[in-house]
């Protein structure tokens, strides 16, 4: 496929439960973001690697979220202990094959958690 | 630190009407500035782009102009139809990472 995919698109966690979540970028892309969409808000940033560097991770909200992307392709983005305010929409975006070229991303589908 | 604002919604128009979403920012420097679309059950995509000031970004039908003095990136289309029903983001790249900023998304609802 041509597109970002992430997986699993559906996620219902127990509160407390750790969770995590996949991305698979466009071939090449050098960068990727990870956003958190609250129900109707726009998407915020999480964080960004370029290649296999997490460049800035200034937007996770707590020690409890982790990302890594090893390979420099497929990223994840794990939660521990997961708490009822992590539910949202996640959204992963990879872009430019250099860098992001003045912004241009392209998003997944998203993966929406819900925590209860 | 930089933020963009957009109109709220939701903007409910007849087909064939004029649209005009507002969008408004702050940032320091020059970012590039971007309208995604939201698709009812579908991803983000991009609609139009400009990373320059007086840049004209257009696609599908609609524009907006990087207007630097302003501060604003208005989407336009001059005839609306049933299938751009969708929520709009306005954004902001910054220089630094290119990491997204993102308005809080506008509703439309375009009705026959």
């Amino acid at each position: 496929g041509a597109g970002v995919s992430q997986s699993p698109r559906y996620k219902v966690a127990k509160r407390g439960q750790d969770v995590a979540l996949r991305c698979d970028p466009i071939s090449g892309h050098v960068s990727l973001f990870w956003y958190q969409q609250a129900l109707g808000q726009g998407p915020e940033f999480l964080t960004y690697f370029q290649n296999e560097a997490q460049l800035d991770k200034s937007g996770l909200p707590s020690d409890r979220f982790f990302a890594e992307r090893p390979e420099g392709s497929v990223s994840t983005l794990k939660i521990q202990r997961t708490q009822q305010e992590d539910s949202a929409v996640y959204l992963c975006a990879s872009g430019g094959r250099v860098r992001a070229q003045g912004g241009e991303q392209y998003f997944g589908p998203g993966t929406r958690l819900t925590v209860t | 630190g930089n933020s963009v604002t957009q109109m709220e919604g939701p903007v409910t128009l007849s087909e064939e009407a004029f649209l005009t979403i507002n969008c408004t920012y702050t940032a320091t420097g020059y970012p590039s500035l971007f309208w995604y679309v939201q698709y009812p059950g579908e991803g983000l995509q991009l609609l139009l782009k400009a990373t320059k000031a007086d840049d004209k970004g257009s696609n599908k039908g609609f524009e907006a102009t990087y207007r630097k003095e302003t501060t604003s990136f208005h989407l336009e289309k001059g005839s609306v139809q049933v299938s751009d029903s969708a929520v709009y983001f306005c954004a902001l790249s910054d220089r630094g990472t290119d990491k997204l900023i993102f308005g809080t998304g506008t509703r439309l609802q375009v009705f026959p």
